[in-house]
């Protein structure tokens, strides 16, 4: 079945600096890619996605690839603030392999030092 | 404002009392869908729903329930809570289907003594 694989956390950075969380995954299909964060005490929110190779999505100075040819889907930001410290997911949607049933990493946790 | 609401946010229960949890949303989406998160596992889907009485089960539906009457709402039900359904839970909506964005609620924190 299809799966997510995500660096596991927490990551831990001073304010500035620069990010990447990394993820990979295996889908049977063509997935459609996704980042998710979620702040203490709330609910997941959509950061980015991607729905075909080469495509990069992007959002409040996150940004992240669709790489087929390597299976991954890494978010990177420049210059992280003290506010993005929160639970990262990676998650994957493959229609094409006829699930309905979205896969999601375990979640990277960021904690950001001023 | 487009949003998912679930009641109650927080619930303490005993083995065996059933319980509901609500789910709401006001996008007019096909596609709702209940969450568990655990520490260390990540989000696993219970039940999912493409439209009004179309639903059926994710990785984790043991010991759940769901109904679909209405668009808007998608209820879970725990007909015999035990203390390992004891968790996170999410609702959450999307235009079609998982490939779209999804909306989560706030999340309902359960516990089963």
């Amino acid at each position: 079945g299809d799966s997510v694989t995500q660096m596991e956390g927490p990551v831990t950075l001073s304010e500035e600096a620069f990010l990447t969380i990394n993820c990979t995954y295996t889908a049977t299909g063509y997935p459609s890619l996704f980042w998710y964060v979620q702040y203490p005490g709330e609910g997941l929110q959509l950061l980015l996605k991607a729905t075909k190779a080469d495509d990069k999505g992007s959002n409040k100075g996150f940004e992240a690839t669709y790489r087929k040819e390597t299976t991954s889907f890494h978010l990177e930001k420049g210059s992280v603030q003290v506010s993005d410290s929160a639970v990262y997911f990676c998650a994957l949607s493959d229609l094409g392999g006829g699930s309905y049933i979205p896969t999601f990493g375990r979640g990277t946790s960021l904690i950001v030092h001023p | 404002e487009a949003q998912v609401t679930q009641n109650p946010r927080y619930l303490i229960t005993v083995t065996g009392k059933k319980l509901t949890v609500t789910c709401s949303q006001n996008m007019n989406h096909e596609y709702m869908s209940w969450y568990r998160q655990d520490p260390g596992l990540g989000l696993r889907q219970i039940y999912y729903s493409m439209n009004v009485e179309v639903t059926d089960k994710g990785d984790v539906p043991e010991g759940y329930k769901v109904s679909r009457k209405e668009k808007r709402n998608f209820p879970l039900i725990l007909e015999s809570p035990s203390p390992n359904q004891t968790s996170l839970y999410f609702c959450a909506s999307s235009l079609e289907g998982p490939a779209h964005d999804q909306y989560f609620g706030p999340g309902t924190r359960l516990l089963v003594l």
